[in-house]
């Protein structure tokens, strides 16, 4: 079956930490997004990227970091830079970047710091 | 800059009622209008979405949406209410260039039995 993957699914990190959320998808879509969802305040955008090999801040950037060296595969890193880290973590891609194109989500991973 | 006010965070109707969940946005340019739904711990399921051409769109589990270009509203709605259905409900827009979607803060849906 075709989709999108992110692992792990709960991630507890302590203060001072880094850690890296998975998102893997075999729909071979050229567009990746990284959104973090807080109660009440819908989904925000963190990263995106376009193509493999590129990649573009969203809103609320600092404190995160990507990558893109596969087209399957947009990894974000949680720094310890960002203050507050525990949030909701969702992974979409589309297969185009043209306005419109509909963005499919992973499951998502909850992360909590301790 | 795009924005998306979704009225009212919390919606509840007995089951068999009117389900209408209302979304307005700004943008200066023709926007692109989603409706996800998000069962809790999950990931989010497309329900609608308008791109271009008729204004009421119908989507899956019989919700349907009206672009109404006058309003800039996108409101959600269904005939009748199922146990189901209740989950929380994201209206998003988009624009032409980088396809990057802007949410709405969310509308909780609660059906009662």
């Amino acid at each position: 079956d075709g989709g999108i993957t992110q692992s792990p699914k709960y991630l507890f990190r302590k203060e001072g930490q880094n850690v890296t959320l998975s998102c893997e998808q075999n729909l071979n879509h050229d567009a990746m997004y990284w959104y973090r969802q807080d109660p009440g305040q819908g989904l925000r955008l963190i990263y995106y990227s376009q193509i493999v090999n590129d990649f573009q801040k969203g809103d609320i950037a600092e404190g995160y970091s990507v990558s893109r060296e596969k087209k399957e595969s947009f990894p974000l890193t949680v720094t310890s830079a960002q203050k507050n880290p525990t949030a909701f973590y969702l992974c979409a891609s589309s297969s185009r970047t043209s306005g419109g194109d509909t963005q499919y989500f992973g499951p998502g991973t909850r992360l909590t710091v301790l | 800059a795009q924005s998306v006010t979704q009225l009212g965070s919390h919606v509840s109707v007995s089951e068999g009622a009117l389900v209408l969940l209302r979304c307005n946005y700004s943008s200066s340019v023709p926007p692109y209008l989603f409706w996800y739904v998000q069962y809790p711990n999950q990931g989010l399921q497309l329900l609608l979405k308008y791109t271009t051409g008729a204004t009421l769109v119908k989507g899956i589990n019989g919700f349907e949406a009206e672009f109404k270009k006058s309003e800039t509203s996108f409101h959600l709605t269904k005939p009748s209410a199922h146990m189901s259905d209740a989950a929380e409900y994201f209206c998003a827009v988009s624009e032409e260039y980088g396809n990057k979607l802007v949410f709405g803060a969310g509308t909780i849906l609660r059906v009662k039995s």
